[in-house]
Formats: structure tokens, sequence, C-alpha cells
């Protein structure tokens, strides 16, 4: 089963708007990972937040951490129309197997 | 810098047949990984290799084996394809550790008919 579950599943919004994308996960972690899918191409990590960590930010991109919640948000401000893709949260979890467990994705769509 | 390459881009295969899914990086990493793409599932863990010499099973195994070449190479072979193995497929390396980011390859669409 996913570890992960990303909330909303689709996302439209108009050109400078802000996106919030929503992750929920199961198990402890060793750090929550988001990453970026261009259509019909591979993914590109955006930013890591580490479980003793609560929010980082980025460039336009900020990300929160709720370890008693099992949930992590992405914020990406005045979003551009080049933003449309679709977005993973991605987790390493604290025991056993180091291979990163991907969400199902949020695919946003940015209006010009 | 090349980053992880993926070959073949596209393939189509009759059910039955087999092929092997190749991967290279060039970025030293000890750690690869393949992955399996379909549509509202996410990515879903099929093997992976911690360091050279090393292999384990990941979420979805069945049907797949694996072989890690030397340090830059990590292959996928399907042994006797079905249908349920259309997907998209990603490769994956990162150095080896916690707290560190994968570097995806560009995928291989595979459709088995």
């Amino acid at each position: 089963s996913q570890q992960g579950e990303e909330d909303p599943q689709a996302l439209s919004i108009q050109e400078g708007e802000n996106a919030t994308m929503n992750c929920s996960y199961k198990t402890s972690i060793n750090n929550l990972q988001w990453y970026r899918q261009n259509s019909g191409r591979g993914l590109v990590h955006l930013i890591l937040i580490r479980s003793n960590e609560r929010e980082k930010h980025s460039g336009r991109l900020r990300v929160t951490l709720d370890t008693s919640k099992k949930s992590s948000s992405l914020l990406i401000t005045a979003s551009r129309a080049a933003d449309t893709a679709s977005y993973f949260c991605a987790t390493e979890t604290d025991t056993g197997r180091r291979a990163l467990t991907f969400g199902s994705g949020t695919r946003l769509q940015v209006q010009p | 810098n090349a980053g992880v390459t993926q070959t073949p881009k596209f393939q189509v295969l009759k059910t039955g047949q087999s092929m092997t899914l190749q991967c290279a990086q060039d970025m030293n990493h000890n750690s690869m990984y393949w992955y399996r793409q379909d549509p509202g599932m996410g990515l879903r863990l099929i093997y992976y290799s911690a360091s050279e010499g090393t292999t384990d099973k990941g979420e979805v195994p069945n049907g797949y084996n694996v072989s890690r070449l030397n340090k830059r190479e990590f292959s996928l072979r399907l042994e006797s394809a079905a249908p349920s193995q259309t997907s998209v497929y990603f490769c994956a390396s990162s150095e080896q550790g916690i707290d560190t980011e994968a570097f995806f390859g560009q995928g291989t669409r595979l459709t088995v008919v």
C-alpha cells in the first residue's frame, strides 16, 4: 500500500495564485521529500525536510511537516504556468528499507 | 553530466516475451532503484540495490528480476511479460545513507499486448 496519500488529486488555479498540496503518511520517517514530474518526464527533486524540522523554504516553495499528525504540505507561491506538473511526496522510513515510498501525487494545472 | 540514463525509451512486447531494461548512472551513487508508475498509483518500488553486489525486493517484485552489474548499472528483466506489466518504468539512484535525494531517469514506457 502507498505510504503517502496526497490531497487534492488535482488542482487548477490561475497564474499568480498560491497552490497548496497535502500529504499524509503512515509510519515513522527520517525525512519527507517532494518531487515534481512534468508530463512524460522523470521526477525531479524539489525539497527535503527532516523529521526534526517543522518548516523549510526554497525559493517559492514552502514545506511544512507535522510528525504528530503524520502530514506535510507543499505551498507554491505566486504560481506560474511553468509550474504545471504533477507533484509527489515521498517518505524515507526510519526502519528497514531505505528506498523512498511515494504518494499518488497531485496534478497541478496553472492557467495563464 | 548525463545523470541517470535508461534504455529503451519505448517498447512494445507480446505476452510471454522477455526483455531487459537498462539503467546507468554516472554520479558514483551506491544505491539504485527500479520503480513502476501506473495511472493514479504514484510510483511503486520493484527492486532496489543499496550498494554494489546487493539487491532487495520492493513492494511489487513479482514477475521481475534485477542485476546490479557494477556500481554504474542496474538492469531490470521481465522473463515472461504480462499485460499487467504495462507501465512506465523509472530507474533512480542516490547516495547511500539517510537524507539523500533520488535522481531519476526519463523512464521507459512499456506496453505488453
